[in-house]
């Protein structure tokens, strides 16, 4: 069972490259998320989607986008990285039924933005 | 927004000792959960507990909705038990918006 898969794991961009940090679930969750975490810190949540079709705002979304393509994907996109965008990202996936709500995360994808 | 805090920041253990890791959340929560950072970055569901206790071996957890807070508790500590242990919640377990603390940082001595 694969649980949350996050592509690429590791990634070096210039400022001003784009690039698309890939997410899929095979949990046949919900919900998923998008977070950032950087040295030091907790979890800032990006964005996350509720449900296919639906995206929402978390507390830090300033120069991401995100699409959740369908119920299995959600991507998120950096148009114009930076550096203050250098960090850890992680995907999660959860489910109001059954477990009722647990996260579960995938293993991240470390981006440095030079 | 819903603020969370957890203390203390920092813990230092011999292996066998005990602790306690708390959560303080500012607003009513429908969600809970603590999670286990480990020390190559994977994120480990703990517990989903948005009220009352839970066991699983030497971790356990309780939440005390109406006084706004959370407890793990960790027995007879391991080695293997270092890492960041991060608390969760949010407002309404539907929308799914889940605010981190900044974590206990544990760290568990031979």
């Amino acid at each position: 069972n694969a649980g949350v898969t996050q592509t690429p794991k590791f990634q070096v961009l210039k400022t001003g490259q784009s690039m698309t940090l890939q997410c899929a679930q095979d949990m046949n969750h919900n919900s998923m998320y998008w977070y950032r975490q950087d040295p030091g810190m907790g979890l800032r949540l990006i964005y996350y989607s509720a449900s296919e079709g639906t995206t929402d705002k978390g507390e830090v979304p300033n120069g991401y986008n995100v699409s959740r393509l369908n119920k299995r994907e959600f991507s998120l996109r950096l148009e114009s990285a930076a550096p203050s965008q250098t960090s850890v990202y992680f995907c999660a996936s959860s489910s109001p039924e059954g477990a009722a709500g647990e996260l579960f995360f995938g293993e991240g994808s470390r981006l440095t933005v030079l | 927004g819903i603020q969370v805090e957890q203390s203390p920041p920092d813990l230092i253990l011999q292996e066998g000792a005990n602790s306690t890791l708390r959560c303080n959340f500012s607003d009513s929560v429908n969600n809970l959960q603590w999670f286990h950072q480990n020390p190559w970055g994977q994120l480990i569901n703990l517990f989903y507990i948005p009220s009352g206790t839970k066991q699983n071996g030497r971790l356990s957890a309780t939440t005390v909705a109406t006084e706004r807070y959370s407890l793990l508790y960790i027995s007879s500590s391991q080695t293997t038990d270092s890492g960041v242990y991060f608390c969760a919640v949010g407002a309404f377990r539907n929308t799914g918006k889940l605010i981190f603390g900044q974590g206990t940082t544990l760290q568990v001595k031979p």
